[in-house]
């Protein structure tokens, strides 16, 4: 398809696991976004790539999350060791430049359960 | 630091009366501000851009206002339709160039 594809829709899983989320942006799309969006809050930005430049990881909420984009395409968010609080439902976006007037493209998410 | 605040009530409208739905920011000017539609399970969809030097934006029954003496945007759907429930997420640009994201509000319009 033509929009941002996410992988798992859903993942439950058992506290202490790690887990993999991916993200296929649009093509061309050289900005990728990751954000967390727990029931009832607003979209908490977790990281950022634009094309080549050294990732914007300011809104990790700790180190046991992290993320990849290879080849400035499909991108990964890793969280280890995952807690109960971890659960959310995992939002990537994609736009044609970043910190521009561009609109952001949303997958539909992951949905993460820690049980 | 920075807060973006939307109503948080849901807001229940008459089919075919106007829905307006408040956006208030603190703490910094937005050189613009997006607003974007979610429907439940879905991710957010882009409707409609304002910048600081725009007072209003219209597209189809949607009409964005941006007031940045009182730090605020209103939404407006006109003539709204069972259809347009949804939560409408807020996003103004932040000092640092990235979206910062209101809780949204969810917005239910009765036949």
């Amino acid at each position: 398809g033509a929009g941002v594809s996410q992988s798992p829709s859903n993942k439950v899983t058992e506290k202490g696991k790690d887990v993999e989320l991916r993200c296929d942006p649009i093509s061309g799309h050289t900005a990728l976004y990751w954000y967390r969006q727990s029931l009832g809050q607003g979209l908490e930005f977790l990281i950022y790539f634009q094309g080549n430049s050294a990732p914007d990881k300011s809104g990790l909420p700790s180190d046991r999350f992290s993320a990849e984009r290879t080849g400035g395409s499909v991108s990964t968010l890793t969280i280890q060791r995952t807690q109960q609080e971890d659960s959310a439902v995992y939002l990537c976006a994609s736009s044609w430049t970043s910190g521009s007037t561009g609109e952001l493209f949303f997958g539909e998410g992951s949905r993460l359960t820690v049980l | 630091s920075q807060k973006i605040e939307q109503n948080s009530e849901a807001l229940n409208i008459q089919e075919g009366k106007t829905a307006t739905l408040t956006c208030n920011y603190t703490n910094y000017s937005p050189a613009y501000l997006q607003w974007y539609r979610q429907d439940p399970g879905r991710g957010p969809v882009f409707l409609l851009l304002i910048r600081e030097n725009e007072k209003e934006k219209r597209k189809e029954r949607l009409k964005v206002t941006f007031d940045t003496t009182l730090k605020q945007s209103l939404f407006h759907i006109t003539a709204s339709q069972p259809a347009d429930s949804a939560t409408y997420l807020c996003a103004p640009l932040d000092s640092n160039y990235q979206l910062i994201w209101g809780a949204g509000t969810k917005l239910i319009i009765k036949p």
